[in-house]
C-alpha cells in the first residue's frame, strides 16, 4: 500500500534552469496538494488540485511557477527559470475526499538546490 | 491574520519527562488543528488533531489541550522518549469543504529528548 511518491528525491539546478517535481498520491486519492518549506520554516502551502482542476492557487508565486495533475500521470510542479531563493523543499500531500477530517498524507519531499 | 504562531523555536527535554509545544492563533474561521511530526529526510505525519468543540484528545502519550476563548492550543507529549526527538508543527485548517488541505502551519518545533 504505496503512500505518496515524490520524485527526484533531490534535485540539483543551476539557475535559469527548469525543475520538474512529480507527485503520486496514493492509491485512491484523486485530491492533491503542494506546499513548500523554506529552511527553518513551517510549510506553506502553494497549490491545490484535483484531477484536471486547479482548485486553488493562491500560495502560489504570481511568475515561473506553475502546476498541473493531468487525467493520468502523476501532478507536476515546474518551475521556470530558477532562481537561488526558490531552493527549499517542496511537499506534495493527498487525500480522499474535500469534506470533514479527511487527514492529509505527505510525500518525502523534492529537495531542490539551486546553484 | 491567517498565522499560526507556534513556541517555542527548539526544546531539549530529559527522558521520562513532559514536552509541551504551544500555537496560538487570530483567525476564529478556524475549525481544525492537527499536529504533524516530521523527522530529517521525511514528510510530515499526522500525529493527532482536534476540532474547536473539544477542549482536550489524548491518544496514548500525546494530548491537545484547546482553550477556544484564548485561541491557543498546546501539544503535551507524556513521558517523552529520545524517538520522540524531531520537529513539530501545530497547524489550522480554514472552514469550507474546498478548504480540506489547506493548512496554515506554525514554524515548527525542534524537540530533543536526551536518554
Amino acid at each position: 500500500n504505496a503512500g505518496v511518491m515524490q520524485n527526484p528525491r533531490h534535485l540539483v539546478r543551476r539557475r535559469g534552469q527548469e525543475a520538474r517535481l512529480r507527485c503520486s498520491p496514493m492509491k485512491g486519492h484523486s485530491h492533491v496538494y503542494w506546499y513548500r518549506q523554506l529552511p527553518e520554516e513551517g510549510l506553506k502551502f502553494m497549490v491545490y488540485l484535483q484531477k484536471e482542476n486547479i482548485i486553488d492557487e493562491s500560495g502560489m508565486p504570481k511568475e515561473r511557477f506553475s502546476a498541473e495533475f493531468p487525467k493520468e500521470g502523476p501532478s507536476i510542479l515546474r518551475i521556470q527559470q530558477v532562481v537561488r531563493g526558490d531552493s527549499a523543499a517542496y511537499f506534495c500531500a493527498s487525500s480522499p475526499w474535500t469534506i470533514g477530517n479527511s487527514p492529509l498524507h505527505f510525500g518525502n519531499g523534492t529537495r531542490l538546490t539551486v546553484t | 491574520q491567517q498565522q499560526v504562531k507556534q513556541s517555542p523555536q527548539s526544546l531539549i527535554v530529559q527522558k521520562g519527562g513532559i514536552s509541551i509545544i504551544n500555537c496560538a492563533y487570530e483567525n476564529t474561521a478556524f475549525d481544525y488543528f492537527p499536529w504533524y511530526q516530521q523527522f530529517p529526510g521525511k514528510g510530515p505525519a499526522l500525529l493527532i488533531a482536534i476540532r474547536p468543540d473539544v477542549s482536550e484528545k489524548k491518544e496514548g502519550r500525546f494530548t491537545i489541550s484547546f482553550n477556544k476563548s484564548a485561541k491557543q492550543f498546546s501539544l503535551h507529549i507524556m513521558d517523552s522518549q529520545p524517538g520522540d526527538s524531531a520537529t513539530y508543527f501545530c497547524a489550522a485548517r480554514i472552514h469550507g469543504s474546498s478548504n480540506t488541505g489547506k493548512l496554515i502551519f506554525g514554524q515548527g518545533t525542534t524537540l530533543q529528548v536526551k536518554p
